[in-house]
């Protein structure tokens, strides 16, 4: 079964970096995913497609402060250079052949 | 520019259906490769993924909901239409269409829809 693992919350100090897991289901490990950012009150935002071997595609308008990175089943998503509205609930999202997955979300507070 | 939005009602009673349209923007459903998805978000939870539409009509339904689901497209007026029959209040959520047929890169603002009687 294709699930998606990320931690419920993280947390970093303003100016600082990051790194949000997002974990694939044994037998999954090959799959590309998606990031997305939702704050507070907001629709979802992509971030970028993030593939396997660690290249990624950004949206539109993403800063370079955002990058993405692959080891394993293991994706991650690293924020340097924190702001305060990168305080926000980030999903990873995949998809196998007729379904759509979505992580549980992490809670990033910026301290 | 790529936008959508979603509208439907936004007090629907148990029991009843639900219907949503997506009026999109900045890109065409007949365009080889594209897909619109459905995507609900129950207050305070995360993101769960309902259906999608391909450009060449194909659909895909989450499989606990796929009874109750219906998604269909009318190209000409940009937009895609979600059903969702006998509604309870565990269905109380923010609703979203975006644009991707594997990773969804535009998002809809999401409409509030909540069950009760």
């Amino acid at each position: 079964q294709l699930v998606l693992t990320q931690s419920p919350s993280a947390s970093a100090s303003l100016g600082a970096s990051v790194k949000l897991t997002c974990t694939l289901s044994s037998g999954h490990s090959g799959y590309s995913i998606a990031w997305h950012q939702q704050r507070p009150e907001k629709g979802p935002r992509f971030l970028m497609k993030l593939n396997s071997d660690g290249s990624h595609i950004k949206g539109d308008g993403i800063p370079d402060r955002f990058s993405g990175s692959s080891s394993g089943a293991e994706r991650y998503l690293t924020i340097s250079s924190l702001q305060s509205d990168d305080e926000a609930d980030y999903y990873c999202q995949t998809w196998g052949t007729g379904i759509r997955v979505f992580g549980g979300g992490t809670k990033l507070t910026v301290l | 520019q790529i936008t959508l939005k979603e509208s439907g009602p936004a007090l629907v009673k148990p029991t009843q259906t639900l219907t949503l349209t997506c009026t999109f923007s900045g890109f065409s459903l007949s365009t080889s490769g594209v897909g619109v998805g459905w995507i609900r978000q129950p207050p305070g939870k995360a993101l769960e993924w309902l259906a999608l539409i391909y450009w060449d009509n194909d659909k895909r339904y989450s499989p606990p909901l796929k009874s109750r689901l219906t998604i269909t497209k009318d190209t000409s007026k940009n937009q895609v239409v979600l059903t969702m029959t006998n509604m309870d209040p565990v269905d109380t959520a923010t609703y979203y269409c975006a644009r991707g047929s594997n990773s969804f890169d535009y998002w809809g603002q999401g409409t509030l829809v909540t069950v009760s009687s």
